[in-house]
């Protein structure tokens, strides 16, 4: 069964750091560009970071350049995401995706609270 | 960066046909695939069609979509009550730099 597993979601204070890690596993993890997709607290879906397959290739979105890296480990199956300077607004449940002509498959998320 | 816009919300009757709209530019939807996903409540989104008209396996077919220039459409035909969900298009977008925009969302409702 091909699986995304996302881990490290966490409550932190404004300003402060955290790590998500995802596990791919039931394909080739490094044939397939990898995506963070995050969804506040009865919003909509947000894309945020994508890398391709062997991580030469990076993009972010506007509202987290700067703040957000994302890496990737083909030897472990896994994709990171960085977030510094945390926000009250970058409260949501992040999910990490594969692409696949179209995200797909999702993992369940998990959920990073932003707060004081 | 850019989002792209759906309507709010819509609704059927068990067996009716509901369409979902989808509008973009030529950035995204005009030169990119477009693909659907459905996210029922309290779950993860799920992708529904991709580049523009496949269905992945295990999707029924009452599940349609369709692309003409910067728009395109999920249609659902013999709608049932387990479609009761949230539904958002996506694409990639070139400009001005390679992102991923998603629709803002339509809540169907089955009456």
């Amino acid at each position: 069964e091909v699986q995304m597993v996302e881990s490290g979601g966490a409550s932190v204070q404004p300003g402060g750091s955290l790590r998500l890690s995802c596990v791919g596993s039931g394909f080739i993890f490094n044939n397939y560009e990898l995506n963070w997709v995050r969804q506040a607290p009865g919003k909509g879906l947000e894309w945020i970071s994508y890398i391709s397959n062997s991580g030469s290739a990076i993009y972010y979105a506007d509202s987290v350049k700067g703040r957000f890296s994302i890496s990737r480990d083909n030897g472990v199956n896994s994709v990171y995401l960085q977030m510094n300077s945390l926000r009250v607004e970058d409260t949501a449940v992040y999910y990490c995706v594969r692409d696949s002509a179209g995200f797909d498959p999702w993992g369940q998320g998990t959920l990073v609270t932003v707060s004081s | 960066q850019s989002v792209l816009t759906q309507p709010p919300s819509a609704s059927g009757t068990p067996g009716q046909r509901v369409t979902i709209s989808c509008s973009g530019s030529s950035s995204n939807i005009g030169s990119n695939s477009v693909n659907w996903y459905q996210q029922l409540p309290g779950a993860a989104p799920k992708l529904l069609i991709y580049s523009n008209n496949q269905r992945p396996s295990g999707v029924p077919d009452r599940f349609s979509g369709s692309k003409s220039g910067t728009s395109a459409s999920l249609a659902i035909s013999g709608l049932q009550s387990e479609d009761e969900a949230d539904y958002y298009c996506g694409a990639w977008d070139d400009s001005p730099s390679d992102h991923y925009v998603f629709g803002t969302g339509t809540k169907v409702t089955v009456l």
